[in-house]
């Protein structure tokens, strides 16, 4: 059974940069499978940040690509989030996910880390 | 970006009733439609992909269906675990993109 695990600060100072791991176990982030950061502010609905394969392909959200970067780190079965110029406006619950790795279930996501609250406060 | 619209925002039901939500995308996105289902205090749970293919361990009560733009999730017969909030989300193109929920609660 694959399980997810985000692991980071849970406050982050205004314009700081918000750095969050999700650790993989129970499968390899080395398989065929996409790796995504999903976010969701305090009562309000999902925001797909960005995702990375194991070759170090990436995509991301435009509305956050000048500031995310997502990197992989195959020996430590890991992937990573970074997210610059922090404000409050990106206070959320972030969860990490796997994607499938059927024709039809490429971007559905089928395994999620149970997620961590990150706080933007001074 | 594709938006995808939820409707209704809440849904009221009683248990043992049919419960019917739909999503709509502002364009094609074939086939590649996904729900989720989302108690409080917990992440999202995959339900359907590929708009009808229910996920591993996913009870026959939920079904998914349409194509396009169009679609609908079915709760056959509401049980009492399954008030929470769902989510449609499409992975035809980037960014992925979610709807807004629906909020299924108790009538």
């Amino acid at each position: 059974q694959v399980q997810l695990q985000e692991s980071g600060p849970g406050l982050v100072k205004p314009s700081g940069t918000l750095s969050l791991t999700c650790a993989v176990s129970g499968g390899s982030i080395s398989s065929s499978n996409w790796w995504s950061w999903v976010r969701q502010p305090p009562g309000k609905g999902l925001e797909w940040i960005g995702e990375i394969y194991h070759s170090g392909s990436t995509n991301y959200n435009p509305s956050l690509k000048s500031r995310v970067t997502i990197s992989v780190d195959k020996s430590k079965n890991q992937f990573s989030l970074k997210l610059s110029s922090v404000t409050a406006a990106d206070t959320a619950v972030y969860y990490c996910a796997r994607g499938g790795k059927t024709v039809t279930s490429f971007g559905a996501f089928d395994y999620w880390g149970q997620g961590t609250l990150v706080t933007v406060s001074s | 970006e594709i938006v995808m619209t939820q409707s209704p925002a809440t849904l009221s039901v009683s248990p043992g009733e049919r419960a019917t939500l739909s999503c709509r995308a502002s364009q094609s996105v074939s086939s590649n439609l996904a729900w989720y289902q989302q108690k409080p205090g917990q992440a999202p749970r995959l339900l359907i992909y590929g708009a009808s293919t229910r996920a591993t361990g996913i009870p026959a009560r939920f079904s998914g269906s349409g194509s396009g733009t169009e679609f609908t999730l079915t709760i056959s017969s509401l049980q009492s675990e399954d008030f929470a909030v769902y989510y449609c989300q499409q992975y035809n193109n980037w960014p992925r993109t979610f709807g807004g929920g629906t909020k299924v609660e108790i009538k």
